[in-house]
């Protein structure tokens, strides 16, 4: 079965310090891989998306076939970093969708 | 329009009662999809509609839950005799293609819940 996993819930950073988020799919063929973020009181919004190789707010990520991850990370988090950050591939199974993992809630403290 | 809209934005309701939600996708976007958000559950796909119809509605998870849409353009997600467990943020996005490609843009949601 497809699956999409953000092993971790919760991730509580300084202000300056490195972050790594990450996510690991299990997948046939090679999807497409997404981060959405959901700052407090606000709508999901796209983050990032490996197609593109942007990188969005000092985030990067970087995917990794062989271990099926694409992690995100950014050198020096930030005070608004704060928010509930999602994994998210697209299905592999012919349907066009995009598979959400389960979210992780960032608190970057000053 | 700008954004997605979704409206109710907030929705109290009786169990057992039918309600209706109902998403204002932007103009163009062939594309749009249904999410659940629940509470440490994340997101939950319920179904995507490529045009007026909809090739993957896998996730609805009881014959209670129906949707549609029609012109390409708004959709409605109605929920018959609502549980407690129907108790969600009710979440639309749509895509202007590819979703690969281009991602979705989300709505602000549709809180529900059920009493």
């Amino acid at each position: 079965a497809q699956r999409v996993t953000q092993p971790e819930k919760l991730l509580s950073v300084f202000k300056g310090a490195p972050v790594e988020l990450k996510c690991n799919y299990s997948y046939s063929g090679s999807p497409e891989l997404f981060w959405y973020v959901q700052y407090s009181r606000q709508r999901l919004q796209l983050l990032l998306r490996h197609i593109s190789r942007e990188s969005i707010k000092g985030f990067t990520a970087d995917l990794n076939k062989g271990e099926t991850s694409f992690h995100l990370k950014k050198p020096f988090a930030q005070e608004e970093d704060s928010a509930m950050y999602y994994c998210a591939p697209s299905w592999a199974g012919g349907s066009e969708k995009l598979v959400f993992g389960k979210g992780m809630k960032l608190t970057v403290n000053p | 329009g700008a954004g997605v809209s979704q409206s109710p934005s907030n929705k109290v309701t009786e169990k057992g009662k039918d309600v209706e939600l109902r998403c204002d996708p932007i103009s163009g976007h062939t594309a749009l999809y249904w999410y659940r958000q629940s509470l440490g559950q994340g997101l939950e796909f319920l179904i995507y509609f490529q045009g007026n119809s909809a090739p993957d509605k896998s996730g609805l998870p009881s014959d209670r839950f129906s949707a549609e849409r029609t012109g390409g353009s708004v959709s409605t997600l109605t929920i018959q005799r609502t549980q407690q467990e129907d108790s969600a943020v009710y979440l639309c996005a749509s895509s202007l293609g590819w979703v690969g490609n281009y991602g979705y843009t989300f709505g602000s949601g549709t809180r529900l819940t059920v009493v």
